[in-house]
């Protein structure tokens, strides 16, 4: 049973314009929600997060959203840049111990198209 | 800066052989992780740490052992590979549990074929 869940793999959008990536969950335990982007050959890097109190979180170009009553987040990129094209993973924790625990989804990767 | 080192980058195992993949971190963080990831898959957790001397199972730990010695080192040993044991493995370290200003950083990555 997936808990994280990325329905789209793919997105392709052109340059300077806006990346929406979404994100859904099934555990209403998690409380937590990060961002994470992943270039070929190389490990995951953080890139934004939003804990379960807020419903929004900006950072730069890049804003995420929770909608807590849909289990819905998304991650806004705008403007889009040729650099931003990557893999993108939703992620989860919880609290307590399972604040130890990251629960991922299967990723969407991202083209920006110069 | 070197953050979290994995080595090897690239390795290929006989069915049967065993061997340690290594992850050291040099960010003082209590805590450390290894996942691997397989394709249309995501990230899934292997095993965890909290502290040196302190490991606990993830989500797929079967066929993996780790230690915690030092707070710097965490080790994940294959005993036995198995192809099915096929796939990238990355480890992650953060300074405490998975909280706001605590986010985990990773590793390059060992890519692991099993034959």
């Amino acid at each position: 049973d997936q808990q994280v869940k990325q329905n789209s793999p793919s997105l392709s959008v052109q340059e300077g314009r806006i990346s929406i990536l979404n994100c859904d969950y099934t555990n209403s335990m998690f409380d937590y929600f990060l961002w994470y982007k992943k270039y070929p050959a190389e490990g995951p890097t953080f890139l934004i997060s939003i804990s379960s109190i807020k419903d929004k979180n900006e950072d730069g170009r890049f804003t995420v959203f929770l909608n807590k009553s849909a289990k819905h987040l998304s991650l806004h990129i705008v403007p889009s840049q040729p650099g931003d094209s990557a893999v993108y993973f939703c992620a989860a924790s919880r609290s307590g111990a399972g604040s130890y625990q990251l629960t991922f989804g299967k990723g969407t990767k991202l083209s920006v198209i110069p | 800066n070197a953050g979290v080192t994995q080595t090897p980058k690239f390795q290929v195992l006989k069915t049967g052989q065993s061997m340690t993949l290594q992850c050291a971190q040099d960010m003082n963080h209590e805590y450390m992780s290894w996942y691997r990831q397989d394709p249309g898959m995501g990230l899934r957790l292997i095993h965890y740490s909290v502290g040196a001397g302190i490991t606990d199972q993830g989500e797929v730990p079967n066929g993996y052992n780790v230690s915690r010695s030092t707070t710097e080192d965490f080790p994940l040993r294959l005993l036995s590979a198995a192809p099915s044991q096929t796939s990238v493995y990355f480890c992650a370290s953060s300074r405490r549990g998975l909280r706001e200003g605590t986010e985990a950083f990773f590793g390059q990555g060992t890519r692991l074929t099993v034959v």
